[in-house]
Formats: structure tokens, sequence, C-alpha cells
């Protein structure tokens, strides 16, 4: 069984500054792919970033970078100048390669203050 | 395109009554799929289907039926509604021909109160 882990119910950060947000998961499947969806008040899931497995070089989406640890199987997100827009809810995600089953982590909620 | 769209938005329910979630997608994918959002719980996966006339269940399928008749439509039907079910419903989907990125798109939600 495939899970994941994000430790950090809620956080908070003044605008223009830079968060982390942490993701651990656990997977027997060496070929499999993370995302980091994004969840403002209207509910709408939003992919912000993916990273797939095999390689090695983080992935990168303008402000949004990810830490890439396969090893440790860490997984975390970093959102560069943080903007009153970024508030909302993150969640970690993983699915193997060929399998429907995205696996979500519990969430963070990320507030952004002015 | 409309990508992926879900009625209705909002819906009350009493227990014991049954009703059919919509889904619909317009980007000709083959994978969809049907999740629950409960809080503090993520997302979990209800069904999903691979293509027309083949579907599977997920990790939490109980007391839901699903069908996939065509490769637009993913109907999720509650056969007689429990307070248990109350919660958020997404419906997703995604292109198999996109070998590699697995990114699944998402419909705006429904949310479903069973009184």
């Amino acid at each position: 069984a495939q899970t994941v882990t994000q430790s950090q119910p809620e956080m908070s950060v003044q605008e223009a500054e830079t968060v982390t947000l942490s993701c651990t998961y656990d997977t027997s499947e060496s070929n499999y792919y993370l995302f980091w969806y994004k969840q403002p008040p209207s509910r709408q899931m939003i992919l912000v970033i993916r990273q797939e497995a095999y390689k090695q070089q983080n992935a990168t989406e303008n402000r949004f970078s990810v830490n890439f640890q396969k090893a440790a199987k860490s997984f975390s997100l970093k959102i560069s100048d943080s903007q009153l827009g970024d508030t909302a809810m993150y969640f970690c995600a993983l699915t193997n390669f060929g399998n429907e089953k995205l696996t979500f982590g519990t969430g963070t909620r990320l507030t952004i203050i002015p | 395109n409309a990508g992926v769209t879900q009625t209705p938005k909002f819906q009350v329910l009493k227990t014991g009554q049954s009703m059919t979630l919509q889904c619909a997608q317009d980007m000709n994918h083959e994978y969809m799929s049907w999740y629950r959002q409960d809080p503090g719980m993520g997302l979990r996966l209800i069904h999903y289907s691979v293509g027309a006339g083949i579907t599977d269940q997920g990790e939490v399928p109980n007391g839901y039926n699903v069908s996939r008749s065509t490769t637009e439509d993913f109907p999720l039907r509650l056969l007689s509604a429990a307070p248990s079910q109350t919660s958020v419903y997404f419906c997703a989907s995604r292109n198999s021909g996109l070998a590699g990125t697995n990114e699944q798109y998402f419909g705006p939600g429904t949310r479903l109160t069973v009184t």
C-alpha cells in the first residue's frame, strides 16, 4: 500500500516570504509520480507541480519548486515570493506509473499574511 | 474545452434516498475517477474507469455504483444515501496517451449533505 504524510496541518507566512511545505511518502514501486495540488476556497483542485521519480532534477514552475529526495522518500514544496493568491490548502499526492489510484496526504492549510 | 464538468454543485438528500452525480469531460480522456473529500482525510478514490465499459473499485467503493457507457460520461450513483456519505465529491480524468504525465484534471466538485 502507498501512503502520503503531510505533518503540517497549518502554516502561515508573510507576503513575499518563502515557505516550504513538507511531504513524505511510501511506496514499494520504483516508477511513480508525485504531485502538489492547490485547493483555494473555490474548491477547485489545481495542479501546481509534478515530479517523475526517475528524474533526478527537481521540478520547477515559476515561483514553485520541489526538493525531491528519493532515498528519503521526501517531496517538499517551496513557494518563493509568496502572494496573497497562494492562500489555499495544499495536497501532496502519489501515483504509481500506470495506476489510477492517486493517494493524497491530509493537506496543509497555507495562509499568506498581508 | 469545458474540461471536467460536474452537476449538481450542491445537493441535500434524506437518508435512504438515491441519486446520481453527473460527470462529463470533453477532452477525450480514457481514464476517469471519482474521489470523495472529507475533513482531515484528503481525497480518497471511490471508483475509476480505464475506458468505456470498464470500471473498477477504488479505496472506498461501498454504497456507490458507477458505469461508463461513453468516453465522455462517468456518473456516480448513491444507492441508498447515508449520513456517512456527506462529503465533497470530485470527478477527475486523464489521458492515457500522454505517457509519463499521469496528470489528472479535476471537476469543480459536488457538495453532498445527507440528513
